[in-house]
């Protein structure tokens, strides 16, 4: 089954304590990317990945980073988290292109306090 | 830059009302593509339509329905007969060759249905 699986589902944390938000896909697609949502504002992207190795910059990085060390992983980690991250997290996954799908995790609700 | 605006906030209608969720987008591509996702109170993002720009042709899918106008550049959708099943929220999104497979969401319609 098509699967793109992220952990944990629900985090709250302290602020400047370093935590990671696992991703991982078992469709062999080469763009991952991770989107924030909050109320308001839709989704918004963070980061993504066209392939291994390679990462760029969304429309919101900043106090963000990634990395794509292998091509079904594309962990997000927080170095620092302050409260104004306190969002909801989706990581995606689909084929290069504009035309696919994007497939989509459960989200990761996050609270720094 | 792409840009999609979804001016509805939150829709409230009776189950069995018809109701429709507009999108309007804005992009400089000429090949581009426009999704629809439901977001459930569970969370969880549930794609559930795909049109490219070539394409304006109007689709039905049980229940649901989606209008594309390139003139007036929406991609609004129709739910008939609502159900409290329907409940959630709905983002309208775009992505375009310029911009690979990034997605660039409207802000969502709540809708709410009631007994």
């Amino acid at each position: 089954e098509a699967q793109v699986t992220q952990n944990p589902r629900y985090l709250i944390t302290v602020t400047g304590k370093k935590l990671t938000v696992t991703c991982s896909q078992n469709m062999n697609h080469e763009y991952m990317s991770w989107y924030r949502q909050d109320p308001g504002l839709g989704l918004r992207q963070i980061y993504y990945s066209m392939n291994v190795e390679v990462t760029d910059k969304g429309d919101v990085p900043e106090g963000y980073k990634v990395s794509r060390k292998e091509k079904r992983n594309f962990p997000l980690i927080l170095e620092s988290p302050s409260p104004n991250q306190t969002s909801l997290y989706f990581c995606a996954s689909t084929e290069l292109g504009a035309e696919t799908e994007a497939f989509f995790g459960q989200g990761t609700r996050l609270t720094v306090v | 830059a792409q840009k999609v605006t979804q001016a509805q906030t939150e829709i409230s209608v009776v189950e069995k009302e018809d109701v429709t969720l507009d999108c309007v987008y804005e992009t400089r591509d000429t090949t581009y593509y426009l999704f629809w996702y439901k977001q459930p109170p569970s969370g969880e993002l549930v794609f559930l339509i795909r049109r490219n720009s070539f394409d304006e042709q109007n689709e039905i899918s049980g229940r649901y329905s989606w209008n594309f106008q390139k003139s007036t550049s929406s991609f609004n959708f129709t739910i008939t007969a609502s159900q409290v099943v329907d409940s959630a929220v709905y983002f309208c999104a775009l992505s375009g060759s310029g911009t690979a497979s990034k997605l660039t969401f409207g802000t969502g319609t709540r809708l709410q249905v009631t007994l």
